[in-house]
């Protein structure tokens, strides 16, 4: 069972905007900071935001990242068909000394 | 530009070993931590390990702690995961990550190399 709790899909259509939540119980969500990767259908993951809420240089402004004591979540606005794709976040969790993944939020664009 | 190429997967059968290997090239190797992130046929990615920049410090997940070892060689540029007793379970996609502050901030992946353990 992951300390990390993602919906397994989402759905919205062009130019929306849309949430994607990682949680945890307050007693087991990371203190450390939180990361978000995007994997594009049948590709390799890359690193989107990190640190909770930065963007590494070649990422749309339009991903944006925010993290409270017990959730995550990666928001995408103006959303582009090629914004579909699964979304996981992870962070360190120094309690087990391992990288923690969440289970994945596909998402589908309408 | 950063490339990180794995190589060495297969089909093996359970209880077998194999060496992975991932060639690191366009950024300072020997300063940078490492990661192996696997990820079975239509699940989610599951961590493995992670060394230290100079190979003193490596930490495992607990679904491979015992059985896999992850080494480097900075001479070579050259990133290795030992798995040993392997099972049907380890079947998946490895990948070598690059670290870059945090860590769990993997800024840059290879493309993979597919592991199948079957009899």
């Amino acid at each position: 069972q992951s300390v990390l709790t993602q919906a397994p899909s989402a759905s919205g259509t062009p130019g929306q905007r849309v949430t994607i939540s990682c949680s945890g119980s307050s007693s087991r969500f990371p203190l450390n900071t939180v990361n978000w990767y995007q994997q594009l259908p049948g590709t390799a993951p890359r690193l989107l935001i990190y640190d909770n809420n930065q963007r590494p240089s070649g990422v749309p402004d339009r991903f944006s990242g925010s993290k409270s004591a017990t959730s995550a979540s990666l928001a995408i606005s103006g959303l582009q068909p090629e914004d579909e794709a699964e979304y996981f976040c992870a962070a360190w969790d120094d309690s087990l000394n391992a990288l923690v993944f969440g289970g994945g939020t596909k998402l589908t664009v309408l | 530009q950063v490339h990180l190429v794995e190589s060495g997967g297969g089909v093996v059968q359970p209880g077998s070993s194999l060496r992975l290997s991932c060639a690191a090239s366009g950024f300072s190797f020997s300063d940078s931590g490492m990661h192996w992130v696997r990820q079975s046929p239509g699940k989610g990615l599951e961590w493995v390990a992670v060394i230290s920049y100079s190979g003193g410090d490596k930490n495992y997940g607990a679904s491979v702690k015992g059985r896999f070892t992850i080494s480097r060689d900075n001479s070579r540029n050259t990133l290795y995961l030992h798995l040993s007793g392997l099972r049907p379970e380890d079947t998946a996609m490895y990948y070598c990550a690059k670290r870059s502050g945090s860590l769990a901030t993997l800024d840059s992946w290879g493309q993979g190399t597919l592991v199948t353990v079957s009899s």
